[in-house]
C-alpha cells in the first residue's frame, strides 16, 4: 500500500548510544518531515526537507541530524542519545504544502532512552 | 509568532451526543488549516482541510469544520459521536509562506456508551 514507512517501530537505547530512524515514502512527494510527539506538547518539528538535496532545522533540532538520501528516503540520526529524547517520532511527507496539500504520516517510532 | 491553541486537553461525551473541538490560531494572514485524528498507537490521519472559499468544510467520518476569520478559529464538529471516534485530535496551521505545519497540543476525546 502506498504511504510512509518508518522503521523500526520500537527501540530502546542506552544513554550515549547512536541510532538512525529510517523513513521512506512511495508517493513521489517533494517534502519530508520529522516530528517528535510528547505528552501535552503536541507535535514539534525537528527537521524537514522541502526537496531532494535540501534540509532545514525545525523547532527542536538539537541532538539530531538528518539525511535526505534521495527523493524517497529521509533519515533521522541520534548521535548520542539522551533520556530527553525519549519520545514518539513521526515522519511525514507532502506533495506541496504551499499548494494546500496536507501531510501523510508514518505510523511512528517509539523510542525509549534509558 | 505563529501558534495554534487547542484550549481543551480532554473532552468526554456520550455516544450520540454532538461534539465541538476548539482551535484558535495566531497568524497575520489566513493560513491553510487542517484537522488530524490519531487513534492510539497509530499515526495521524487527515480529517479535513481549509484553503479558501466556503468557510464550512466537510471531512471524512462525518466531521465538519467552520473557519471564522473574525475569531481566528477553525472548530471541528460532529453532530452525533460514535464510540469509534475516541482518539486524539490535532489542529494544524500551514502558513502560506512556508512548507511547515504547526500543530496544536491536541484534544483527547473520550466517548462513553
Amino acid at each position: 500500500n502506498a504511504g510512509v514507512t518508518q522503521t523500526p517501530k520500537f527501540q530502546v537505547l542506552k544513554t550515549g548510544q547512536s541510532m538512525t530512524l529510517q523513513c521512506a515514502q512511495d508517493m513521489n512527494h517533494n517534502s519530508m518531515y520529522w516530528y517528535r510527539q510528547d505528552p501535552g506538547m503536541g507535535l514539534r518539528l525537528i527537521y524537514y526537507s522541502a526537496s531532494e538535496g535540501t534540509t532545514d532545522k525545525g523547532e527542536v533540532p538539537n541532538g539530531y541530524n538528518v539525511s535526505r538520501l534521495n527523493k524517497r528516503e529521509f533519515s533521522l540520526r541520534l548521535e548520542s542519545a539522551a533520556p530527553s529524547q525519549t519520545s514518539v517520532y513521526f515522519c511525514a511527507s507532502s506533495e506541496a504544502l504551499r499548494a494546500g496539500y496536507g501531510y501523510t504520516f508514518g505510523s511512528g517510532t517509539r523510542l525509549t532512552v534509558v | 509568532a505563529q501558534s495554534v491553541t487547542q484550549p481543551d486537553i480532554h473532552i468526554t461525551v456520550s455516544e450520540g451526543a454532538s461534539l465541538e473541538l476548539r482551535c484558535n490560531y495566531s497568524y497575520g494572514a489566513t493560513p491553510y488549516l487542517f484537522w488530524y485524528v490519531q487513534s492510539p498507537g497509530q499515526g495521524l490521519q487527515l480529517l479535513l482541510k481549509y484553503f479558501s472559499g466556503d468557510t464550512l468544510v466537510q471531512g471524512i467520518k462525518g466531521f465538519e469544520a467552520e473557519f471564522k476569520r473574525s475569531q481566528s478559529s477553525f472548530n471541528l464538529r460532529k453532530p452525533s459521536v460514535h464510540w469509534s471516534d475516541a482518539a486524539e485530535y490535532f489542529c494544524a496551521v500551514g502558513p502560506y509562506n512556508t512548507d511547515k505545519l504547526i500543530f496544536g497540543t491536541g484534544t483527547r476525546l473520550q466517548v462513553f456508551p
